[in-house]
């Protein structure tokens, strides 16, 4: 039973469109967070909610709108993609205080 | 500025060679301190954390790692590497206590020839 599941594994999509990806865990943690690896395999995070409060928000552009409709799930939604955006995203969660779990990623890729 | 350092892009070992990969840290505080490792096209799965006490920690699959305050290093090592242990391995740090906003290293990739 996989701790912290997000799909899709694989996006790809053209300039301009809407897209969202989706990430659960069932670890009964009550911090969520979404990081980005760029191509460079560079990690940064991007958010985090506690509690389904928004706690962490990085200098993203606001194309980027996370949501969280309880704690086990946190929403990534992306508009008007652009090339820059290809990626891969990261969702993970933790008790605060505790360790990240990260989930397998998602590599959106802008054609 | 917070930042973590990974000296190393690659490294490339014999397989039952000894491994040790370098981290060292700026941070304001005193850090939780954690190594990840990405094998290809997976996600980042926790080796070991540190987080106080005891400053040798033993994590899965053979590492451990070593808190040096005075140096501000946390490098990870393995006694003798296997072939599986080839995979991007990344230093990270976050506040004690707090969320966890991790300052990730740029990773360091492990080659293992047979």
């Amino acid at each position: 039973d996989t701790a912290v599941s997000q799909t899709p594994k694989y996006l790809v999509t053209q300039m301009g469109n809407d897209k969202s990806i989706k990430c659960e865990q069932n670890l009964g943690h009550d911090t969520m967070y979404w990081y980005k690896q760029d191509s460079k395999k560079f990690l940064k995070i991007m958010f985090s909610y506690n509690n389904k409060e928004l706690i962490i928000n990085e200098t993203v552009p606001n194309r980027f709108s996370p949501k969280s409709p309880d704690k086990a799930h946190l929403n990534l939604h992306i508009n008007s993609l652009e090339l820059g955006d290809s990626a891969v995203y990261f969702c993970a969660s933790s008790t605060t205080g505790g360790e990240a779990f990260f989930g397998q990623g998602t590599r959106l890729t802008v054609v | 500025a917070q930042s973590v350092t990974q000296p190393d892009i690659h490294i490339t070992v014999s397989e039952g060679a000894s491994l040790e990969l370098r981290c060292n840290y700026s941070y304001g505080a005193t850090p939780y301190l954690f190594w990840y490792v990405q094998s290809p096209g997976q996600g980042l799965q926790l080796l070991l954390k540190y987080f106080s006490g005891d400053t040798l920690v033993q994590g899965i699959k053979g590492f451990e790692a070593e808190f040096k305050r005075s140096q501000s290093s946390f490098n990870l090592r393995k006694p003798s590497v296997h072939w599986s242990d080839a995979a991007e391995y990344f230093c990270a740090v976050g506040p004690s206590g707090g969320y966890n906003k991790l300052i990730f290293g740029a990773g360091t990739r492990l080659a293992v020839h047979p």
